[in-house]
């Protein structure tokens, strides 16, 4: 089993909303990520969990917040986001080599 | 600075045509480095990888690229391009200092009948 999967496909969430996007591997990777990524632009990296903690944090805003509840699962809690912060968001697993990649999130802060 | 760059923005070959995208590299060592394939909307699929050893790298859909240490270079490059190899092409990095993917700013491929 090579997948990454995350939930849900699609959210559109109000500037006041509360939401979580979630992320589930079973490929024993023990490194996890969150990537942001713009229309047209290359995915920029947000978060790194290495052993279910946080390693890299790219300065990302307070609104987001990083969750790793265990080896499998990541999580990424979303609050007060702003129009800007609509985009398509990845999540990734690794073991030693190379990077899996879930379908993503496409949200749309409204 | 350290940077991976894509100098072509978009690309468009004609079905049945050879392919080659361009990645160049700029760090103190070699690093790890990755050929990303994204289609509209979608998650990314890895194409191929080099680490170290052979400098030609086999990858899937029939991609292959070659690691070329003096010029800094990840080149990918398909003998014969099919209409479904349409697609975002993102060439990424990994250094020993940073455990996660760099990429480029990628490549959009066009594929004509």
């Amino acid at each position: 089993d090579t997948e990454v999967t995350q939930t849900p496909k699609h959210l559109v969430m109000g500037m006041t909303n509360k939401k979580s996007l979630k992320c589930e591997q079973h490929m024993g990777h023990r490194a996890m990520y969150w990537y942001k990524q713009k229309a047209k632009k290359p995915p920029e990296l947000m978060f790194v969990y290495s052993y279910e903690k946080l390693s890299i944090n790219e300065s990302v805003p307070s609104r987001f917040s990083p969750e790793c509840p265990n080896s499998s699962l990541l999580n990424l809690h979303l609050h007060a986001l702003q129009p800007e912060d609509s985009a398509l968001y990845l999540c990734a697993s690794s073991g030693n080599t190379e990077a899996f990649f879930g379908q993503g999130t496409r949200l749309t802060v409204v | 600075a350290q940077s991976v760059t894509q100098p072509d923005i978009h690309i468009t070959v004609s079905e049945g045509a050879s392919l080659e995208l361009r990645c160049n590299y700029s760090y103190g060592a070699t690093p790890y480095l990755f050929w990303y394939v994204q289609s509209p909307g979608q998650g990314l699929q890895l194409l191929l990888k080099y680490f170290s050893g052979d400098t030609l790298v086999q990858g899937i859909k029939g991609f292959e690229a070659e690691f070329k240490r003096s010029q800094s270079s990840f080149n990918l490059r398909k003998p014969s391009v099919h209409w479904s190899d349409a697609a975002e092409y993102f060439c990424a990095v990994v250094t020993t200092g940073r455990r996660a993917l760099t990429f480029g700013s990628g490549t959009r491929l066009q594929v004509q009948p």
